[in-house]
């Protein structure tokens, strides 16, 4: 079966514009999160959908946000770009319930 | 938050077993023990994970402490296709949160 999709795998964008991230989870799963990873912070937590409403959030600034439409697809938004940002963008998805995580492969962010 | 430790680096010979420790001595009674690994260019991989006893799949053994503090990651027979970075994450409230993960080599 089709594992995690993330679009674009790559992506450069200049400090102050915006970009918009993709994710399709594996069929039936609902729940979708959102981590950024850097070398200097690691893996941090941004967000979580789980059918259509924000259930959790890590502590990033509202620059960041997110939505999940009613097919499970989620998305992820950036506004006003920082050289920070530049980094590894990973959503992942899961079955309700206890089961594992399964990761995308990622969408590298590049601002310049 | 929930906080996990793990030791950066450990190496093993390949074919012998390995033992990735970590320490979560914050865990709260309805948090799950998770383990994923990361290899370069790519996402976490989900390895194992468990609640209070130990568990065993077709990829690892995950060992609880009794008192749920700790816990161990066993890999019965090291390849050299387990080389990665071992996460060990506490999942909070549906919430991941990641330590800094074990920087496993395996030795030929």
């Amino acid at each position: 079966k089709a594992g995690v999709t993330q679009t674009p795998r790559y992506l450069i964008k200049t400090r102050g514009q915006q970009v918009t991230l993709s994710c399709s989870p594996i069929s039936g799963h609902r729940s979708v999160s959102w981590y950024q990873q850097t070398p200097g912070q690691g893996l941090q937590f941004l967000f979580e959908y789980f059918s259509e409403t924000q259930r959790n959030k890590g502590n990033f600034p509202g620059r960041f946000s997110g939505r999940q439409f009613s097919n499970s697809r989620s998305e992820m938004n950036v506004s006003t770009l920082e050289l920070g940002d530049s980094a590894l963008y990973l959503c992942a998805s899961r079955y309700p319930g206890n089961y594992g995580y399964t990761f995308g492969s990622g969408t590298r962010l590049t601002v310049v | 938050d929930a906080k996990t430790t793990q030791p950066n680096s450990m190496e093993s010979n390949e074919e012998e077993p390995v033992h990735l420790p970590c320490n979560h001595s914050t865990i709260s009674g309805t948090d799950y023990i998770h383990w994923y690994r990361q290899l370069p260019s790519q996402g976490p991989e989900y390895v194992i994970h468990g609640l209070t006893s130990n568990v065993n799949n077709r990829m690892a053994s995950l060992a609880i402490a009794e008192d749920r503090k700790s816990s161990t990651l066993i890999l019965h027979r090291a390849t050299l296709r387990d080389a990665a970075v071992y996460y060990c994450i506490l999942i909070h409230r549906d919430n991941l949160f990641f330590g800094t993960g074990t920087r496993l080599t395996v030795i030929p």
